[in-house]
């Protein structure tokens, strides 16, 4: 098993660009998240998914969209960047249960110019 | 709403000390406590859980104890080495309209000098 994996590893955008970061999994877990990473802040929820068809806002999920067509698959785009959008991003998958292990994403890092 | 608090960092430590990462928690109901641990350039990767009152996690010599009482969740291990080096995350998956989500703690970056 591959696990979670996520592309691209780095990215650097501009100010009002789009972009989709793309995650997948290949473990059939029905749980998909996405979480940002900055210095001091832990790691903060953006949107989660419990099944094809179903998501939902995190904690911080405005400037984030997301979508989930397949079981396999979590995108993640960012529709008009910012630079307080520069972190790093990673996406998690999970078996269902509120105590299941969440496998994480080696992550992407984002820089907004 | 939910909340985790980790000692403030970074922890510098010599090889073969004692370590102890102080967690302490706020939350409705019961949840499930985490520790994570990112290595360097990677994504995170769980390193124990405990999923009750009084539950003990442990693995690779780090042990934590759930301790509703105190709402705390300690990482402690008897003896780092070098390779122990990395940023350790305390979590938390609450019940309820939470279920599932992770709440972090800010992280806490640990040196192991040989």
């Amino acid at each position: 098993n591959a696990g979670v994996t996520q592309t691209p590893k780095f990215q650097v955008l501009k100010t009002g660009q789009s972009m989709t970061l793309q995650c997948a999994q290949d473990m059939n877990h029905e749980y998909m998240s996405w979480y940002r990473q900055d210095p001091g802040m832990g790691l903060r929820l953006i949107h989660y998914s419990v099944g094809a068809g179903i998501t939902d806002q995190g904690e911080v999920p405005n400037g984030y969209n997301v979508s989930r067509s397949t079981t396999e698959d979590f995108p993640l785009r960012l529709l008009s960047a910012a630079p307080s959008q520069t972190s790093v991003y990673f996406c998690a998958s999970k078996q269902t249960g509120g105590a299941e292990t969440q496998y994480f994403g080696p992550g992407t890092r984002l820089l907004v110019l | 709403g939910n909340s985790v608090t980790q000692m403030e960092g970074p922890v510098t430590l010599s090889e073969e000390a004692f370590l102890t990462i102080n967690c302490t928690y706020t939350a409705t109901g019961y949840p499930s406590l985490f520790w994570y641990v990112q290595y360097p350039g990677e994504g995170l990767q769980l390193l124990l859980k405990a999923t009750k009152a009084d539950d003990k996690g442990s693995n690779k010599g780090f042990e934590a104890t759930y301790r509703k009482e105190t709402t705390s969740f300690h990482l402690e291990k008897g003896s780092v080495q070098v390779s122990d080096s990395a940023v350790y995350f305390c979590a938390l998956s609450g019940g309820g309209t939470s279920y599932g989500k992770l709440t972090f703690g800010q992280g806490t970056i640990l040196t192991v000098h040989p």
